[in-house]
């Protein structure tokens, strides 16, 4: 299947701090990607829809001046933890479809275990 | 009521047994159903997808549709202990780029 590559895989850092997480479709366009969060074992929560060239369209309750999402590329996302705080420690997950309308498939990045200390 | 509902609590399932998943779904637009395998503190993993009523095998994986009902459920043949995971029911909306996800079902195969 096709592959989506997420980096860092883990990041600890101070609570203040910024982190950036990146997301990229290696063999596809992506024009929407999607970021999740997920506490333990707990369900996928959708934060919000990344587009390509345009302003991402956030989830009911998540902050987009704390969440910045900047989608400059057909092949790359990135999700900035402004001023994080230990609350923000989560398993933050990107996701891409192969293509638009219903037969996409939708693959996974790898992840990245954020904790906040 | 929920997109996407998987209401069912942790399977327990003998190594070899039929270990059977189900779900449903909300959305009659919906086109396109997907499952995925997520191991403990790994990100989710496509294992199968259909889009037509009926079944769809691929190894001892079995994905079965019936879109009159709103029902897609997942099979797993010959149960392995690597199987154990949590996996999870994704469907796409009508006129929306993005998937619902249920919140997924745990199984565990013992040896």
């Amino acid at each position: 299947g096709a592959v989506v590559s997420q980096h860092p895989s883990r990041v600890i850092c101070k609570s203040g701090t910024s982190v950036k997480i990146e997301c990229r479709s290696l063999d596809f366009q992506a024009t929407t990607m999607f970021w999740y969060r997920q506490f333990p074992k707990q369900s996928l929560m959708l934060m919000a829809t990344s587009n390509e060239g345009s302003k991402a369209t956030y989830e009911q309750g998540v902050e987009k001046d704390k969440f910045l999402i900047n989608h400059a590329s057909l092949t790359l996302s990135t999700l900035t933890v402004t001023s994080a705080h230990p609350e923000d420690s989560s398993f933050y997950i990107c996701s891409a479809r192969e293509s638009t309308g219903d037969r996409g498939l939708a693959f996974f990045g790898q992840g990245t275990r954020l904790t906040v200390v | 009521q929920k997109e996407v509902e998987q209401n069912s609590g942790p399977l327990s399932v003998p190594e070899g047994a039929i270990a059977s998943l189900n779900c449903t779904y909300s959305d009659r637009g919906s086109q396109s159903f997907f499952w995925y395998r997520q191991y403990s503190g790994k990100s989710p993993e496509l294992i199968m997808f259909i889009y037509s009523n009926g079944d769809k095998e691929d190894g001892r994986f079995t994905a079965q549709l019936n879109k009159a009902s709103q029902y897609v459920s997942l099979l797993i043949r010959d149960s392995q202990p690597s199987d154990s995971a949590t996996y999870l029911c994704a469907v796409t909306l009508y006129g929306n780029n993005r998937l619902a996800f249920g919140k997924g079902n745990q199984v565990v195969v013992i040896p």
